[in-house]
């Protein structure tokens, strides 16, 4: 199965703020990242797709790059309902992977 | 609006058996894979199966082959997951989620609320 390593682990920030969290995988591919955000007690939600195509709805702050193995999302400036945990999937093979999730927390 | 409701979560002994459902409405159920996703107390999540809009085809995470199966009923708008053998390590909130894309199988977008299995004796 493809590794999917999440960095930072946690992060703190402040409002405004521009952040980025990596995600490494242990082979390969093309564009099939994905990236969700999820709050205490709630269902994950889908930000980007195919690496770099935002989700309906998503605020333009978020945006994502990459391909191969190495793989960002960006938060150009953290507003205080961004404060969540983010999630990269990787959808290139079966079985898919997640990361091991980034904690964004305020500064 | 997508709505995906998951439901069948409780507590259950080792060894014993559970039946997830997830009831989907507001798109069209039979054009897309459906998928189970779970995430442990306090953990990540853990991608656990995926099943094709047709149900032709089914893929699993390793650590549930051979002990979890994921079905459909299109006349039903409903998903199931059917957990044998289960042991602590699945004791987890379950979630259902629709593929992204039609008749084809890529991520999920659109996420049940979750429902939590508890295997302990």
């Amino acid at each position: 199965a493809i590794q999917m390593t999440q960095s930072p682990s946690s992060l703190s920030a402040s409002v405004g703020d521009r952040v980025t969290i990596t995600c490494r995988a242990s082979q390969g591919f093309r564009d099939d990242l994905n990236w969700f955000q999820q709050k205490p007690g709630k269902a994950p939600k889908l930000l980007i797709y195919a690496a770099s195509t935002l989700q309906k709805g998503v605020p333009s702050r978020f945006s994502g790059s990459g391909s191969g193995t190495d793989f960002t999302l960006t938060i150009s400036s953290l507003q205080p309902e961004d404060f969540a945990t983010y999630y990269c999937l990787q959808d290139y093979t079966y079985p898919y992977t997640f990361g091991q999730g980034t904690k964004l927390e305020i500064k | 609006q997508v709505q995906l409701v998951d439901s069948g979560g409780g507590v259950v002994q080792p060894g014993r058996s559970r039946r997830l459902s997830c009831a989907a409405s507001g798109f069209t159920f039979s054009s897309h894979g459906m998928h189970w996703v779970r995430q442990a107390p306090g953990k990540g999540l853990e991608w656990v199966a995926v099943i094709s809009y047709d149900g032709s085809a089914e893929y699993y995470a390793d650590s549930v082959k051979g002990r979890f199966t994921i079905s459909r009923d299109n006349s039903k708008n409903t998903l199931y997951l059917q957990m044998n053998s289960l042991r602590p390590e699945d004791t987890a909130v379950y979630y259902c989620a629709k593929d992204r894309s039609l008749k084809g199988l890529g991520e999920p977008d659109y996420w049940g609320q979750g429902t939590l299995v508890t295997v302990s004796s």
